[in-house]
C-alpha cells in the first residue's frame, strides 16, 4: 500500500532558528511530490517536485527531492512566528494523491 | 493560481439528514478535487469531480454517500448525504490545471453532526 511519512510530527523552535522537515514515500508509479502549508482551514501551495536533486527555492523555503532514496526535505532558514503551521507532504501518483500527516511546526519569538 | 470560495463555511446538522456544499473557482480549471480532513488528521482525497461524467471516488468512498456533481469546468457540488457524527470534519475542495500536482484549496467547509 502507497504511504507518506512526515517526520518529526512536532516541532518547536525559536525565531531565527534553521529547521528541516523530512518526507518519505513509498508509492507505485510516482509521479511528483508536493508541500503545503497549513495555518488554519486551507492548506497553501509551496513546491511542485519531480525530479531529483533540483532545489526549488522561495525566499526562505528550499525543499528538494531524492528520488532514489524516495525522500523530500523542506528547509526553512532564519524561521518568523508567521511560520507557524502544518506542513503537508503529498505524493501524487498515477492512481492518486496521498497526503502524509504532517508536520507541526511552531516558532516562538 | 485559481482564488476558490466555498459555501457555507460551517454547519452543524442533525443526524439522518444532508448537506450540500459548493465549490467555486474563478477561473475554468481542468482538476476539481473533494478531501476531507478529520479532527487531527491529515487529507484524505475523496473524489476528483469530472465536468459532465460521473466523479471517480477513491477507496472507501462510494457516490450513494458522497455524491458530486460537476456542470461546468468553475463550479462542483459535494453532498454528504445520511450523515452521522462520524462525518464530523472539514470538507476541503481544490482545483488544479496540471493532474493532480499543483492544487489550490478552498477555506474549507466544517461540517458538525449531532
Amino acid at each position: 500500500e502507497d504511504k507518506v511519512v512526515q517526520s518529526p510530527l512536532s516541532l518547536v523552535v525559536h525565531e531565527g532558528d534553521t529547521v528541516t522537515l523530512n518526507c518519505s514515500y513509498e508509492v507505485t508509479n510516482f509521479r511528483s511530490l508536493l508541500w503545503y502549508k497549513q495555518e488554519k482551514k486551507a492548506p497553501t501551495f509551496l513546491f511542485m517536485l519531480t525530479s531529483s536533486g533540483i532545489e526549488k527555492k522561495s525566499g526562505r523555503l528550499s525543499s528538494i527531492l531524492d528520488k532514489k532514496e524516495l525522500f523530500s526535505i523542506l528547509n526553512i532558514t532564519a524561521t518568523q512566528t508567521g511560520d507557524s503551521a502544518i506542513y503537508l507532504c503529498a505524493v501524487e501518483s498515477f492512481r492518486d494523491m496521498r497526503f502524509g500527516a504532517g508536520t507541526r511546526l511552531t516558532v516562538k519569538p | 493560481s485559481a482564488v476558490i470560495s466555498q459555501k457555507p463555511s460551517r454547519d452543524i446538522c442533525q443526524r439522518g439528514t444532508s448537506l450540500t456544499i459548493q465549490c467555486q473557482v474563478d477561473s475554468q480549471v481542468t482538476m476539481m478535487f473533494w478531501y476531507r480532513q478529520q479532527p487531527g488528521q491529515s487529507l484524505t482525497l475523496i473524489a476528483t469531480a469530472n465536468q459532465g461524467s460521473e466523479a471517480t471516488y477513491e477507496s472507501g468512498f462510494v457516490i450513494d454517500k458522497f455524491p458530486i456533481s460537476r456542470p461546468n469546468l468553475t463550479f462542483s457540488t459535494l453532498t454528504v448525504s445520511n450523515m452521522s457524527p462520524e462525518d464530523s470534519s472539514i470538507y476541503l475542495c481544490s482545483a488544479g490545471t496540471s493532474g493532480r500536482g499543483e492544487q489550490y484549496f478552498g477555506p474549507g467547509t466544517r461540517l458538525t453532526v449531532t
